[in-house]
């Protein structure tokens, strides 16, 4: 089973849609949690860290489920700029394990 | 400006040639680490140091080998025993404590030819 598994999508919205979408990891013990963004060809940048009680910043809402041991990602208002591809990333002591990665395409 | 630096940003290599990718840091972070990606797919570990002097493998270390004797440098050899090493390499470092998030270099594409 890999570490962490999202679904690939690809999740392809209007403007102004909301998209949601999840991660599952495998290791209980894990410690912390991400969302990435990459742009095609780029390396990937923090989005935003995902807090146990869940935290938004702006249009993006990230939820963690430990007893489940899944966390989402949920953007609102979905702008052009948001196409991307959402990487789900979890931490282990010193080792950070990434998603395949979800891709997002917001047409006008 | 801090940040993490790759060079090159685009590299070509003979079969059976080994080819060593740079990768510097002046954020003064302890952890660093090394990342493939090919095309379609995510980030794969190759190597992680969490001090100077110490590295240990990732999920696919066969084939690479990196050293840390300095903590702002952590390069990474791609010898010819990696049988498929046409990919897009990440470099990124961390503080490392718990809750840290890592920040990534603009990576080195690497082709075989």
């Amino acid at each position: 089973r890999k570490e962490v598994e999202q679904d690939p999508g690809p999740f392809n919205v209007p403007e102004g849609a909301t998209v949601a979408f999840n991660c599952t990891y495998s290791n209980s013990a894990s410690q912390s949690f991400f969302w990435y963004r990459q742009d095609c060809r780029k390396e990937p940048k923090l989005l935003m860290s995902v807090y146990s009680s869940g935290n938004e910043d702006g249009r993006f809402t990230a939820q963690l489920n430990r007893a489940s041991q899944y966390i989402s990602l949920l953007i609102r208002d979905s702008k052009l700029s948001d196409s991307a591809t959402y990487l789900c990333v979890v931490r282990y002591d010193y080792k950070l394990s990434f998603g395949a990665g979800t891709t997002v395409t917001v047409r006008a | 400006d801090g940040g993490i630096t790759q060079s090159p940003k685009y590299l070509f290599r003979k079969e059976g040639q080994n080819v060593t990718l740079s990768c510097e840091q002046n954020l003064n972070h302890d952890a660093m680490y090394w990342y493939r990606q090919d095309p379609g797919q995510g980030l794969r570990l190759i190597y992680y140091s969490q001090i100077v002097n110490d590295f240990q493998k990732g999920d696919i270390a066969e084939g690479y080998s990196v050293s840390r004797e300095k903590k702002e440098s952590f390069p990474l050899t791609v010898t010819s025993a990696q049988k498929n090493p046409t990919a897009f390499y990440l470099c990124a470092s961390s503080r490392g404590a718990m809750n840290t998030e890592a920040f990534f270099g603009q990576g080195t594409r690497l082709t075989v030819v």
